[in-house]
């Protein structure tokens, strides 16, 4: 198994537009888990996806949204992009929602906003 | 509210010198911790968690709950210490969501 893997690795965008980010879990785990690393920061939750159903989500505004499906692959959605969403985007895939079970990384997609 | 705290940006220690890394927290209930590494072009990766109360590669964090804190030593570094280390926290209760420290570069001189 490869891991977690996600795609692109690089985007570059504009204001404006919208992104999509792909995210492929390790085989047998159903929940993913979206993170967004700004430049000397730690990574900030965004999203949990666990069964196709949102589980949780972080303090980011409506322009953020994302969805599993049932391949528990998973897409995050950025509309209207601004500036400050430059940033590296994580994905992270577990076997289950608990909070004693490790989390899995993905390479992240860095995402330049121009 | 959940939140981490590592307040060393930066820890610059020779090789064979001890290294510790400081994290604290606040959360109300029981968490989960975690210290997550980050090596040069590779991806975050759990070093170790409080619960499995285990040493990897030398390094052990002790849980202290009467000061919310789960700092991480190493009796000797190692140039291959060198690293991004964070502090993480999660809940026990379902949603495991991540709650990170800001981060902390270890660099180790030869």
């Amino acid at each position: 198994d490869a891991g977690v893997t996600q795609s692109p690795t690089h985007l570059i965008k504009t204001r404006g537009q919208h992104v999509t980010l792909r995210c492929s879990p390790i085989s047998g785990h159903k929940s993913v888990s979206w993170y967004q690393q700004v430049l000397g920061q730690g990574p900030q939750f965004i999203f949990q996806y666990y069964e196709k159903e949102e589980r949780g989500r972080g303090n980011f505004p409506d322009r953020f949204s994302a969805r599993q499906f049932p391949n528990y692959s998973s897409e995050l959605n950025v509309n209207a992009l601004l500036l400050g969403d430059s940033a590296l985007y994580l994905c992270a895939s577990s076997l289950s929602t608990s909070g004693k079970v490790e989390q899995f990384f993905g390479p992240g997609t860095r995402l330049t906003v121009l | 509210a959940q939140r981490v705290t590592q307040p060393e940006k930066l820890l610059s220690v020779f090789k064979g010198a001890p290294v510790e890394l400081k994290c604290n927290y606040s959360y109300s209930g029981s968490p989960e911790l975690f210290w997550y590494v980050q090596y040069s072009r590779q991806r975050l990766q759990l070093l170790l968690r409080h619960i499995s109360r285990e040493s990897i590669k030398g390094f052990t964090a002790d849980l202290n709950k009467g000061e919310t804190s789960f700092h991480l030593k190493k009796p000797f570094a190692q140039e291959e210490d060198s690293a991004m280390y964070y502090c993480a926290l999660s809940g026990q209760a379902a949603g495991n969501k991540l709650t990170f420290g800001g981060g902390t570069r270890v660099l180790v001189k030869p």
